[in-house]
């Protein structure tokens, strides 16, 4: 099983709401991934986690916060956004051996208002 | 640092016809290159990846690429295209090493593909 889910699939939210995304894995990867995504653009990498540890943050506003709370669940915490952060946000997951393929979950599509 | 072209936006094709959507990389060292294809408002679905061997790659849904060494390039093809197979195709190379067997990858622009029928 290559699935990754993710929760919610939709989210409205004010500027000045707190809210959480949601990814989840169960094949066994240690490697897991938040990309932010733009109409008819290619991903871009926010975050990277290995082994529950944050791995890299690519230079993302504080107002984004990801959480890796086990090995299967990965969170991305959304405060104080402001409208250009509407985009489809992808997690993914991957192993940690070097010729790894990187699988996505459906994404959410949050719409800050 | 690596780096992938897909020099078309957008391809048309006719139902039934081969269709190639093309993909040329830059990189040091050798090549671990992936595609995945977009459904609307989907996440990206892995199609096919190169990283040694054979340079004629067999991939989901009919799919296969080939792998170009002297033309640095990676092209999608299928045979013969369905209506279905519509959408948004990217092409990936393995970046950097980020630390702990993690990896940056690195995407394409995208290429929009359209089955006429």
């Amino acid at each position: 099983d290559t699935e990754v889910t993710q929760t919610p699939k939709h989210l409205v939210m004010g500027m000045t709401n707190k809210k959480s995304l949601k990814c989840e894995q169960h094949m066994g990867h240690r490697a897991m991934y938040w990309y932010k995504q733009k109409a008819k653009k290619p991903p871009e990498l926010m975050f990277v986690y290995s082994y529950e540890k944050l791995s890299i943050n690519e230079s993302v506003p504080s107002r984004f916060s990801p959480e890796c709370p086990n090995s299967s669940l990965l969170n991305l915490h959304l405060h104080a956004l402001q409208p250009e952060d509407s985009a489809l946000y992808l997690c993914a997951s991957s192993g940690v051996y070097g010729q790894e393929t990187q699988y996505f979950g459906p994404g959410t599509r949050l719409l800050v208002l | 640092a690596q780096s992938v072209a897909q020099p078309e936006d957008q391809v048309n094709v006719a139902e039934g016809n081969p269709l190639t959507v093309k993909c040329t990389y830059s990189v040091s060292g050798n090549p671990y290159l992936f595609w995945y294809v977009q459904y609307p408002n989907r996440g990206l679905q892995f199609l096919l990846k190169y990283i040694t061997g054979d340079n004629l790659v067999k991939g989901s849904y009919g799919f296969e690429a080939e792998f170009n060494k002297s033309q640095t390039s990676f092209h999608l093809k299928k045979p013969s295209a369905l209506v279905s197979d519509s959408a948004l195709y990217f092409c990936a190379v393995r970046d950097a090493r980020l630390g702990s067997g993690t990896y940056k990858y690195i995407f394409g622009t995208g290429t929009r593909l359209k089955v006429l029928a």
